[in-house]
């Protein structure tokens, strides 16, 4: 079974870069995933898919500051010149056969 | 502009029906999957259930396989989720999610704002 394992929370200063992990489990190395952006009190937003090979095609109006990079079962979101609306909960998706499956989310603090 | 906007929830008593829609614009309905997704309160998102563009495929979690069934109406671009045999742990901001492409097994690339159900007696 397809898990995705997030930290549950990160912190980064404002102005500075940070990098939000998704690892996938074992056997599972090869898969693409996506992320998401959750606001407080907001619906999620789309972000980007991300492929094993680090390539990223990013949804609509994304800024140029979040990008995605790959590392084995490890996909990665790097955010940088953090500002204070990044504040948010993050979260990655793939699917599992006929399941969609998504990470447990990561907390973002920006200090 | 693709817009989702969700509707049908609200309070129900455990054991109970409810029909949540999901009336979309801004792109051509049938040819994308759409997917319900739930978040409980205080707790990360889940995926609840697929269907591909013209409805012949759908894929549910199996949390609520048996209970819900996701279907569309692409003459009113129109999403729902049939949901019977409700319990408390169905309670949960209900969000449509637009699929990139047609088949069930596609991004996420827009979602809608939600509707809050409530299994409570």
């Amino acid at each position: 079974q397809l898990v995705l394992t997030q930290s549950p929370s990160a912190s980064a200063s404002l102005g500075a870069s940070v990098k939000l992990t998704c690892t996938l489990s074992s056997g599972h190395s090869n898969y693409a995933i996506a992320w998401h952006q959750q606001q407080p009190e907001k619906g999620p937003r789309y972000l980007m898919k991300l492929n094993s090979d680090g390539s990223h095609r990013k949804g609509d109006g994304i800024p140029d500051r979040f990008s995605g990079s790959s590392s084995g079962a490890e996909r990665n979101l790097i955010i940088s010149s953090l500002q204070s609306e990044d504040e948010a909960d993050y979260y990655c998706q793939t699917w599992d056969t006929a399941m969609g499956v998504f990470g447990g989310g990561t907390k973002l603090t920006v200090l | 502009e693709v817009q989702l906007l969700e509707s049908g929830g609200g309070l129900v008593q455990p054991g109970g029906s409810l029909r949540l829609s999901c009336a979309v614009s801004g792109f051509t309905f049938s040819s994308y999957a759409m997917n319900w997704v739930r978040q409980a309160p205080g707790k990360g998102l889940e995926w609840v259930s697929g269907t591909s563009g013209s409805g012949s495929t759908t894929y549910h979690a199996d949390s609520v396989k048996g209970r819900f069934t996701i279907s569309r109406d692409n003459a009113k671009s129109t999403l729902y989720l049939q949901m019977t045999s409700l319990r408390a742990e169905d309670t949960a901001v209900y969000y449509c999610a637009k699929g990139d492409q047609w088949l069930v097994r596609s991004d996420f690339d827009s979602w809608g704002q939600g509707t809050l159900v409530t299994v409570s007696s």
